[in-house]
């Protein structure tokens, strides 16, 4: 049990749509990251917020965007849905002073 | 450019035994690495980490070794347990805390009863 609650947990999408996935902690994260994992692959930086603040960004266009908001939580937001964008996003939080990541259990997105 | 290897997709072990996961990294910027474990429908769940200024860290049934010169970290579990039976995933990052996670592809790891 992370603490890390994201929802939703599946969706299905056409091509062409935009989604809205979300991340809430039970306690205050500066940061969070958001990333993503396709079948068979290691999951992929998106980006990372702190203070509400992008600070970060993997190699994603920019139809994926996000927002961190005051009570900490988040939104991963993507345009114009492709379907390589089928995969399971994932929201981490930071701990500790070393700075590990634990992930909520993730969004599956399906793109149709 | 894949960063962070993980040759062996899968591994099979008999319960009981060691089981050894391996893990290749090509940027020597790497300071800080970690290993996650991920069951089906879940996120990836920390395990275990090694900072570049150790060469082992214990917890437990866990064991990671790091080698710095050949790029090379491993995974030790022992005795393996079926509820091991996972996707292990390698990850790697730079001096900060806050910097992104560099993750291999991962490797299934079947405990045999």
């Amino acid at each position: 049990e992370t603490g890390v609650t994201q929802s939703p947990t599946h969706l299905i999408k056409t091509r062409g749509q935009q989604v809205t996935l979300r991340c809430s902690s039970q306690s205050g994260h500066n940061t969070v990251s958001w990333y993503q994992q396709a079948l068979g692959q290691g999951p992929q930086f998106i980006f990372q917020y702190y203070r509400e603040e992008e600070n970060g960004r993997g190699n994603f266009p920019p139809r994926f965007s996000g927002l961190q908001f005051p009570n900490y939580s988040s939104e991963l937001n993507v345009n114009a849905l492709e379907l390589d964008d089928s995969a399971l996003y994932l929201c981490a939080l930071q701990r500790g002073p070393t700075g590990e990541l634990f992930f909520g259990e993730g969004s599956r997105l399906t793109v149709l | 450019d894949q960063q962070v290897k993980q040759n062996s997709p899968s591994l099979s072990v008999q319960e009981g035994r060691i089981s050894i996961l391996n893990c290749d990294y090509t940027n020597s910027m790497f300071d800080y690495f970690l290993w996650y474990k991920k069951y089906p429908a879940e996120g990836p769940t920390f395990l275990i980490s090694i900072s570049s200024i150790k060469d082992k860290n214990e917890d437990g049934r866990f064991t990671v070794f790091l080698n710095k010169s050949a790029k090379h970290l491993s995974l030790h579990i022992v005795p393996s347990q079926p509820g091991d039976s996972a996707v292990y995933f390698c990850a790697a990052r730079g001096r900060f805390g806050n910097e992104k996670l560099t993750f291999g592809t991962g490797t299934r790891l079947t405990i045999i009863p």
